[in-house]
């Protein structure tokens, strides 16, 4: 079964400390990325990996953090986490190419408080 | 650069058809159509690449029109399963890996 499996599902947590999300896939996807979503605004990308070692930003990296030394991990890094990224986070993945036949996995998400 | 979603919202009786619009500013290469349940993760529905291609899945379907850089969804006879959050993403140029997401339109299906 296809599985795209964030940790934690909810955190609150206060500014300046340091916390990473957890993404893990069992697809064996190239593709992974972080998604942020916030009332009003639809779904934004944060970073994304085209492989191992292989990362790049999205629409909205500031603040944030990632690395992908194994395929099927992708965590997100938030070093000094603020207010202002109190959001529902989404990790996705996908095969490398786009193509009509390629589904992109999303997880359950992960529901971040920062006070 | 967001795409822009129309409606914002729309509320049909169930067996009624609905049309959800997503235009860009940009020249498309490819559209992917979402449904997000509350509190759920999106869930894929289709994906049109550039070629004007219409796709459908049950009674879901879509439309490309890259020249006018839009596309459309279309959910016929719609059923209560279909409420959700319906969310377009664009990428421009192909092997895009960014995808930009419109703002999302809310469909509520009443019986």
């Amino acid at each position: 079964e296809a599985q795209v499996t964030q940790n934690p599902r909810y955190l609150i947590t206060v500014t300046g400390k340091k916390l990473t999300v957890t993404c893990s896939q069992n697809m064996n996807h190239e593709y992974m990325s972080w998604y942020r979503q916030d009332p009003g605004l639809g779904l934004r990308q944060i970073y994304y990996s085209m492989n191992v070692e292989v990362t790049d930003k999205g629409d909205v990296p500031e603040g944030y953090k990632v690395s992908r030394k194994e395929k099927r991990n992708f965590p997100l890094i938030l070093e000094s986490p603020s207010p202002n990224q109190t959001s529902l986070y989404f990790c996705a993945t996908r095969d490398r190419d786009w193509s009509s036949k390629n589904i992109q996995y999303f997880g359950a998400g992960t529901r971040l408080s920062v006070l | 650069q967001q795409p822009v979603q129309s409606p914002q919202a729309v509320i049909l009786r169930e067996g009624e058809d609905a049309v959800i619009n997503c235009s860009s500013s940009k020249a498309l290469y490819s559209v992917h159509w979402y449904r997000q349940k509350h509190g759920e993760a999106p869930i894929f529905l289709m994906i049109l690449l550039k070629g004007g291609e219409q796709k459908g899945h049950d009674k879901i379907s879509a439309s490309f029109n890259e020249k006018k850089q839009q596309s459309s969804l279309y959910l016929t006879a719609s059923q209560l399963s279909y409420s959700g959050t319906y969310f377009c993403g664009t990428g421009i140029i192909q092997g895009a890996q960014k995808l930009v997401f419109g703002q999302g339109t809310r469909l509520t299906i009443n019986p």
